[in-house]
């Protein structure tokens, strides 16, 4: 069965360092979503991609975010100068249709 | 704004002891309710879409159904492999394709 997926599964960086979180949608979807948890409270949106280019976003994802689909087959979300804040989970998701997505296993990303 | 609000928070049943899980919600109008599950330190994992009101779905010991203003989540006589968080997303009409998430139920089903 087809699935997201996404590397590293853990990420440690210190403070202002840029890390890129990387994720292989599934093959045929066309929409594709960055979220992010932080331990112990909801899924977040920040950003969602389509046709190659950003369709939504959320006020979370400011100008220390990018997203690139540099070829046919990764996605990926880049923080330019990492917080301590943004130390979560982060999970890549892909739809087909723009309704029911499919979650990645997540990176966890700690800031140190 | 649109809310989506899940309860109980947590929940502990015995295996075997049947019970529905709530997602009540607002939005100005509904295109999809999602329910998800998902593990500790792992993604959600999709498990159903319900369009409109009195459709359900159903998948092993899950049941899914749908009114005009909430959700549950009806679990049969449950295993310990049911533990998980359960997420409520609920996709409102409208310009965005962005779902708003449920803070979920914790499910623990005891042997």
């Amino acid at each position: 069965e087809p699935e997201v997926t996404q590397t590293p599964s853990h990420q440690v960086t210190q403070m202002g360092q840029e890390v890129i979180l990387r994720c292989v949608p599934i093959s045929n979807h066309l929409y594709f979503y960055w979220y992010r948890q932080i331990l112990g409270q909801k899924v977040e949106f920040l950003v969602s991609f389509y046709n190659n280019e950003i369709s939504e976003k959320s006020e979370i994802f400011d100008d220390q975010f990018s997203v690139e689909r540099p070829d046919g087959s990764n996605f990926t979300l880049k923080i330019r100068s990492t917080k301590l804040e943004d130390s979560a989970m982060y999970f890549c998701a892909s739809s087909v249709d723009g309704y029911e997505q499919y979650f990645g296993p997540g990176t966890r990303l700690t800031v140190t | 704004e649109d809310q989506v609000t899940q309860s109980p928070e947590a929940l502990r049943l015995q295996e075997g002891e049947s019970s529905s899980l709530n997602c009540s919600y607002t939005v100005s109008g509904l295109r999809g309710l999602f329910w998800y599950r998902q593990d500790p330190g792992k993604g959600p994992e999709f498990l159903f879409t319900l369009y409109s009101a009195g459709e359900e779905k159903e998948k092993e010991r899950l049941k899914a159904t749908l009114t005009k203003k909430e959700s549950f989540l009806h679990i049969t006589a449950p295993k310990p492999e049911d533990s998980a968080t359960y997420l409520c997303a609920v996709l409102a009409s409208g310009g965005s394709y962005i779902p708003t998430f449920g803070r979920g139920t914790s499910l623990i089903v005891h042997p």
